[in-house]
């Protein structure tokens, strides 16, 4: 059964701290690893990671992944109270139909 | 900026009730998902479908369930007979087919209560 596990659950920061948020994965057939962030409803999209090594970068978040040690991390840096939310992992297989997820990482940014 | 959109927002049914939960997906996508999250649990898959037929399906998607594409523009989730399990977000996605491209949007959600 494909899996995949982040952490922490929860992390507390305050504002303009660097946060990094992990996520590692067992699965079957990998193809890429997507991140999300989950305010109050729907997931919205970050991120999709296919090769190693290779850093993608959005503003302040940035993130990178490592297929030999099945992981990927996701930085914040100068983190900010919008930045408040669950980010999710989910890895998809080379079909590119379902995505399996994380529990996610619920980030709270305090002022 | 296109997005996937969802209604109802919100539905309350008894048990034992049909329902059915409603998508339009990004205008030029091929793939189209449903997926659940039950409160304080992971997000998981449940169905796909591409090409007017299921691609893939969970072992959550029992008999119960069916997806239908009755048109050009809407996606439906239709839930049977529900149960007070099948209370959950229930988000709908979509992706297009771009050279390797298979980012999933997600739409906002509806959350079913069955009481």
């Amino acid at each position: 059964e494909d899996k995949v596990v982040q952490s922490p659950l929860s992390l507390v920061v305050h504002e303009g701290d660097t946060v990094t948020l992990n996520c590692s994965y067992e699965v079957t057939n990998f193809r890429s690893l997507l991140w999300y962030k989950q305010e109050k409803k729907a997931p919205t999209f970050l991120f999709m990671l296919t090769s190693s090594g290779i850093e993608k970068k959005s503003g302040r978040l940035s993130s990178i992944l490592d297929k030999k040690e099945l992981f990927s991390i996701l930085n914040i840096t100068a983190t900010q109270t919008g930045d408040s939310a669950v980010y999710l992992c989910a890895v998809s297989p080379p079909s590119g139909s379902r995505l399996t997820f994380g529990e996610g990482t619920q980030l709270t940014v305090n002022p | 900026e296109p997005e996937v959109t969802q209604t109802p927002s919100h539905q309350v049914t008894q048990m034992g009730q049909e329902v059915i939960l409603r998508c339009v997906p990004i205008s030029n996508h091929l793939y189209f998902y449903w997926y659940r999250q039950i409160l304080g649990q992971k997000v998981e898959f449940l169905v796909s479908f591409y090409n007017n037929e299921i691609s893939e399906k969970s072992e959550i998607f029992d008999d119960q369930f069916s997806v239908e594409r009755p048109d050009g523009s809407n996606f439906t989730l239709k839930i049977r007979s529900t149960k007070l399990e099948d209370s959950a977000m229930y988000f709908c996605a979509s992706s297009g087919l771009t050279g390797l491209n298979y980012e999933q949007y997600f739409g906002p959600g509806t959350r079913l209560t069955v009481t």
